[in-house]
């Protein structure tokens, strides 16, 4: 089973509708979770993390997290086509120095 | 100014040679770290270096040594090229605690011929 799984997609969805990415995670010891955004030959820049349970809020976008199903999902509300990307879900390694285990991203298409 | 950047951005070279990659952060971080992004854009840990030391290694090659000349820095030497080794490394850093994001770098896309 691998550590951090993610649909690889692609998603398309039309401007202006609800972009859902979900995320599942394999170690129940995992405490900090990050969604990253990659654009086509650019690193990876932070969008949101979050480690409590629940629904964490931050302009278009909101992260949930229910550490009982070992899942996080992101929604990106109005979807624009800027938002065309691959998001990356990372976990971080409990007892590992804090490196990030990283899905292998899902792509997603913003449609004009 | 540049949070975290790598030198150089791009590298041709044979299969065989010895090449480096560099690492600064002026952030103030205590731990940097490699990732390699591989063919199918898969992102994976290497090392990692918290306060000049080594505190992860990923079962990479003993022809990748890292060297952490200081805290804001963290380089990367890789002997004897092989074709798989092909890839884009990223270099990232952090405070060393759970909640702290990490920021990466530019990114060094690496070619072996």
């Amino acid at each position: 089973q691998k550590e951090v799984e993610q649909n690889s997609g692609p998603l398309s969805v039309p401007e202006g509708a609800i972009a859902s990415l979900n995320c599942t995670y394999s170690d129940r010891g995992s405490q900090s979770f990050f969604w990253y955004r990659q654009y086509s030959g650019k690193s990876p820049e932070l969008i949101m993390f979050i480690y409590s349970n629940g629904d964490k809020e931050d302009g278009r976008f909101t992260a949930q997290l229910n550490k009982a199903s070992q899942y996080v999902s992101l929604l990106i509300r109005d979807s624009q086509p800027s938002d065309s990307a691959t998001y990356l879900c990372a976990v971080k390694k409990p007892n590992s120095g804090y490196a990030l285990n990283f899905g292998k991203g899902t792509s997603l298409l913003v449609t004009p | 100014d540049t949070a975290v950047s790598q030198t150089p951005k791009y590298l041709v070279t044979q299969m065989g040679n010895d090449k480096s990659i560099k690492c600064e952060q002026n952030l103030g971080h205590d731990t940097m770290y490699w990732y390699k992004q591989d063919s199918k854009k898969f992102l994976k840990i290497m090392f990692s270096y918290n306060n000049k030391e080594l505190i992860i290694n990923e079962t990479v090659p003993n022809r990748f040594s890292p060297k952490s000349p200081d805290k804001a820095h963290l380089n990367l030497h890789i002997n004897s090229l092989e074709l798989g080794d092909s890839a884009v490394y990223f270099c990232a850093s952090s405070h060393h605690e759970e909640l702290e994001t990490q920021y990466f770098g530019p990114g060094t896309r690496l070619l072996v011929l």
